[in-house]
């Protein structure tokens, strides 16, 4: 069975840092391109990074450009995103999702995980 | 970066009705634009991609079409668990990735 699973939300002061994990199991995590969406409380889908699935290219929203960083671990079959230099602006349940398609940056998404929460708060 | 647009904002209709859901591009994004379903506390779920190609699991009664600017999701016999929000997506013009702001479709 296919899963995504996120962890390492958290309560973060602003200016602080946090590295979200999503844990995926269920197909060859290697050559799937993988993406970080996120929602802030009662809004709407917001794109943040992505990284390819044929030579792991990385991709940032520009709100994001320059603070996170996406990576994944093939051995571990772990997505990463490394979050610095954290606002208030940033509080949003985030998720990680798969393409349908296998290569590439075919930006499909057909499976999600639950979501994480971060909030940035003093 | 490609504004989607997604008409109305709220749609108030009753089972077995028929729901018309419409996302604006504001620039063309050929065929490839995305609808998701999001119920609270869930996360999305891919219903059709490619503007008119149903996700694997999506019942027929749900349908996409459209092309160019002008994207249309149609419900066409609405079920109870069928009352959520929904989002259209583009990939054409990328990045960023770009999402409408959603049409939440209630129970009237």
């Amino acid at each position: 069975e296919l899963q995504l699973v996120e962890s390492g939300g958290g309560l973060v002061q602003p200016g602080g840092s946090l590295r979200l994990s999503c844990a995926a199991s269920g197909f060859t995590f290697s050559t799937y391109a993988m993406t970080w969406v996120r929602q802030a409380p009662g809004k709407g889908l917001e794109w943040v990074s992505s990284i390819s699935g044929r030579d792991d290219t990385t991709y940032y929203a520009d709100s994001v450009k320059g603070r996170f960083t996406i990576s994944r671990d093939t051995s571990q079959n772990t997505l990463s995103l490394q979050m610095n230099s954290l606002r208030v602006e940033d509080t949003a349940v985030y998720y990680c999702a798969k393409v349908l398609t296998a290569g590439g940056t075919n930006m499909v998404f057909d499976y999600w995980g639950q979501g994480t929460l971060v909030t940035v708060s003093s | 970066e490609v504004v989607l647009t997604q008409s109305p904002a709220t749609l108030s209709l009753s089972p077995g009705e028929r729901a018309t859901l419409s996302c604006r591009a504001s620039q063309s994004v050929n065929i490839y634009l995305a609808w998701y379903q999001q119920k609270p506390g869930q996360a999305p779920r891919l219903l059709i991609y490619d503007a008119s190609n149903r996700a694997t699991g999506i019942p027929a009664r749900f349908s996409g079409s459209g092309s160019g600017t002008d994207f249309t999701l149609t419900i066409s016999s609405l079920e109870p668990e069928d009352f959520a929000v929904y989002y259209c997506q583009q990939r054409y013009n990328w990045p960023p990735l770009t999402f409408g702001q959603g049409t939440r479709l209630e129970i009237k």
